[in-house]
């Protein structure tokens, strides 16, 4: 059984470049979310969705697009990235949102020069 | 702002001693406290949770103290393994209504090392 999967698990972009951030959960769960994780800042909220079709921003969302067309699915977009950006993004979804149980992906690595 | 404290940043025991970690957090409208491990490479993982109904959790060697009052609740890790070693997350949590419905708000993360 797959779980949180993200990919890809590694990137390196230069400064201005674009690029998504995949995540699928075969476990037909309502909510997903995608965090990042920096050293001594924990993990950070970017944005997060309720449902298919629906968004919300969480605590750090600028700078970051996301869309969740299909319930399984939930992409995460830099559209000109910065160093300020180089971080752990890991994704997560849970059947009953912030008050139970979040299942995450190993994460993807992203490096901005 | 950072609406969860967790301290201290590192951590490290010898085997067999016991780790704590705590946690204060600031809106009282929390009412669920997890606490999560996270093994290098790998996502975090849900260790252990408590809800402010009640003032300690146990499962196996891992207990949550909660004091509602003061805000704070904490992680105790009895004889400690080398394999407890991983980074531990508390983070909080309210169950329905408003806006923070359906997000986990985490702490800063404690590193624990665990010598043999």
């Amino acid at each position: 059984n797959a779980g949180v999967t993200q990919t890809p698990k590694f990137r390196v972009l230069k400064t201005g470049q674009s690029m998504t951030l995949l995540c699928a959960q075969d476990m037909n769960h309502e909510y997903m979310y995608w965090y990042r994780q920096d050293p001594g800042m924990g993990l950070r909220l970017i944005h997060y969705s309720v449902g298919e079709g629906t968004t919300a921003k969480g605590e750090v969302p600028d700078g970051y697009n996301v869309s969740r067309l299909k319930k399984q699915n939930f992409l995460l977009g830099l559209e000109s990235a910065a160093p300020s950006q180089t971080s752990v993004y890991f994704c997560a979804s849970s059947p009953y949102g912030g008050a139970g149980e979040l299942f995450f992906g190993e994460g993807s690595r992203l490096t901005v020069l | 702002q950072q609406q969860v404290k967790q301290s201290p940043q590192s951590l490290i025991v010898q085997k067999g001693g016991i780790s704590i970690i705590n946690c204060a957090y600031e809106n009282t409208a929390f009412d669920y406290f997890p606490w999560y491990q996270q093994f290098p490479g790998k996502g975090p993982a849900l260790l252990i949770a408590i809800r402010p109904d009640v003032s300690e959790k146990k499962e196996g060697r891992f207990t949550i103290s909660f004091n509602k009052s003061a805000k704070q609740f904490s992680l105790h890790i009895m004889d400690s393994q080398p394999g407890d070693s991983a980074t531990y997350f508390c983070a909080a949590s309210r169950r329905a209504g408003g806006t923070s419905y359906g997000k986990l708000t985490f702490g800063q993360g404690t590193i624990l090392t665990v010598h043999p």
